[in-house]
């Protein structure tokens, strides 16, 4: 069984600063991949940014980066230089070799001007 | 840019009733899969398809549901005996096979919103 746990049901950030939402996994598999996706309002999932396992740098693009942690199994997401546009919501996700999915509850982003 | 197109966008049925929920994958795309969103909730995955042939299935997936790949492009859900709780939006998503599904992110469609009366 696999596990996302995303502690942070909410968060608030000023316009122009950077944030980090938290995401920590839990697998018995050894190959895997972590996934952060963006849900507007509008409701489409929007992929951003992807670490694999066996990744030994952390995955950024962008604005987005992903401070992947394998020994505390944590794959926390920064945003920096927030926009008004960043306000969503923003899953954590974990895809195994098998295809299977899980995603965690999701952290509600506000992004103040 | 390719994208997973979803059809309907919005579907109304009857509780019992049947109902296919239709998408088109990305062309190149050989990983597809069914989520359900139910409002204000956490997305939760039904099933992956590989190869014309179901890769995983949660708990959710269970006899009621069924998928298909009737074509070369589409990709569906089928729910049969529809619940009240069935209502959610459904989205589906594809990925490339490229070094497997855990290493290719999943591009989704806009989902269709269902709603069981």
């Amino acid at each position: 069984a696999q596990k996302i746990t995303q502690t942070q049901p909410g968060m608030f950030v000023q316009e122009k600063e950077a944030v980090t939402l938290d995401c920590t996994y839990d697998t018995s598999d050894q190959s895997y991949g972590l996934f952060w996706y963006k849900q507007p309002s509008s409701g489409e999932m929007i992929f951003l940014i992807y670490q694999g396992s066996y990744d030994e740098q952390n995955a950024t693009e962008g604005r987005y980066s992903l401070n992947f942690q394998k020994a505390r199994k944590s794959a926390n997401l920064v945003i920096s230089a927030s926009q008004l546009g960043d306000s969503a919501m923003y899953f954590c996700a974990i895809n195994t070799n098998a295809g299977k999915s899980t995603f965690g509850d999701g952290t509600t982003l506000t992004v103040k001007p | 840019e390719p994208e997973v197109t979803q059809t309907p966008s919005h579907q109304v049925t009857q509780m019992g009733q049947e109902v296919i929920l239709r998408c088109v994958p990305i062309s190149n795309h050989l990983y597809f899969y069914w989520y359900r969103q139910i409002l204000g909730q956490k997305v939760e995955f039904l099933v992956s398809f590989y190869n014309n042939e179901i890769s995983e299935k949660s708990e959710i997936f269970d006899d009621q549901f069924s998928v298909e790949r009737p074509d070369g492009s589409n990709f569906t859900l089928k729910i049969r005996s529809t619940k009240l709780e069935d209502s959610a939006m459904y989205f589906c998503a594809s990925s490339e096979a490229l070094r497997g599904p855990s290493n290719q992110p999943q591009h989704f469609g806009d989902g269709t919103r269902l709603s069981i009366l």
